[in-house]
């Protein structure tokens, strides 16, 4: 079974709302990365935060991780209608190999002007 | 520009023709991947390597080949494709083991 599992699978609302997305896994981590896509398209990195770490910000995107909880969350803010894309949480294991970046099913954002 | 190159971007072949999809980075990365993006399966690794002729299965290995003869290229081969290989493709890459991933735009293939 895939380790991240994002929820929910699909999500709208309205320009200016703010969007949250959650992310679990299920074993130890090293990283755990947000991805963007657009339909049809390459998926680009938005943001990494480590285990070691609670809480990362990039301009209207929060990141949460709860270890304890095994679980994480995207925040974004004042969205916009170029935010619709599918998003992707993946998590790269503590105990390392290349191989070891394991992606969710996504939630599929949309945003309506 | 810092990028990841796939091609061809599109491509329908039938049962049973060899196919290869080429993958190129510029950004001296040792690591790269092949995922392969279903419908409500996300993205499923085919194949990875961590540098030059160092090449290891992912979790869905079966059907594909690849190689690293240079650290820039990474090719997919599907010697014998099957109607079940029809997926969107991936390519990425990235420096070190922990770092973030570089992908390309992808590569739709559909087998009849």
């Amino acid at each position: 079974s895939q380790q991240g599992e994002e929820d929910p699978q699909a999500l709208s609302i309205q320009e200016g709302e703010n969007a949250t997305m959650n992310c679990s896994y299920k074993t130890s981590i090293n990283n755990l990365q947000w991805y963007r896509q657009n339909s049809g398209r390459g998926l680009v990195h938005l943001i990494l935060i480590r285990s070691n770490e609670r809480e990362k910000h990039s301009g209207r995107l929060r990141v949460t991780l709860d270890t304890s909880k095994k679980s994480s969350s995207l925040l974004i803010t004042a969205s916009r209608a170029a935010d619709t894309a599918s998003y992707f949480c993946a998590t790269l294991l503590s105990s390392g190999s290349a191989r070891q970046l394991t992606f969710g099913s996504g939630t599929q954002l949309t945003v309506l002007p | 520009e810092a990028q990841v190159t796939q091609n061809p971007r599109y491509l329908i072949t039938v049962t049973g023709k060899k196919l290869t999809v080429t993958c190129s980075q510029n950004m001296n990365h040792e690591y790269m991947s092949w995922y392969r993006q279903d419908p409500g399966l996300g993205l499923r690794q085919i194949y990875y390597s961590m540098n030059v002729e160092v090449t290891d299965k992912g979790d869905v290995p079966e059907g594909y080949k690849v190689s690293r003869k240079e650290k820039r290229n990474f090719p997919l081969i599907l010697e014998s494709p099957s109607p079940n290989q029809t997926s969107l493709y991936f390519c990425a890459s990235k420096q070190g083991l922990t770092d973030t991933q570089y992908f390309g735009p992808g590569t739709r293939l559909t087998v009849l």
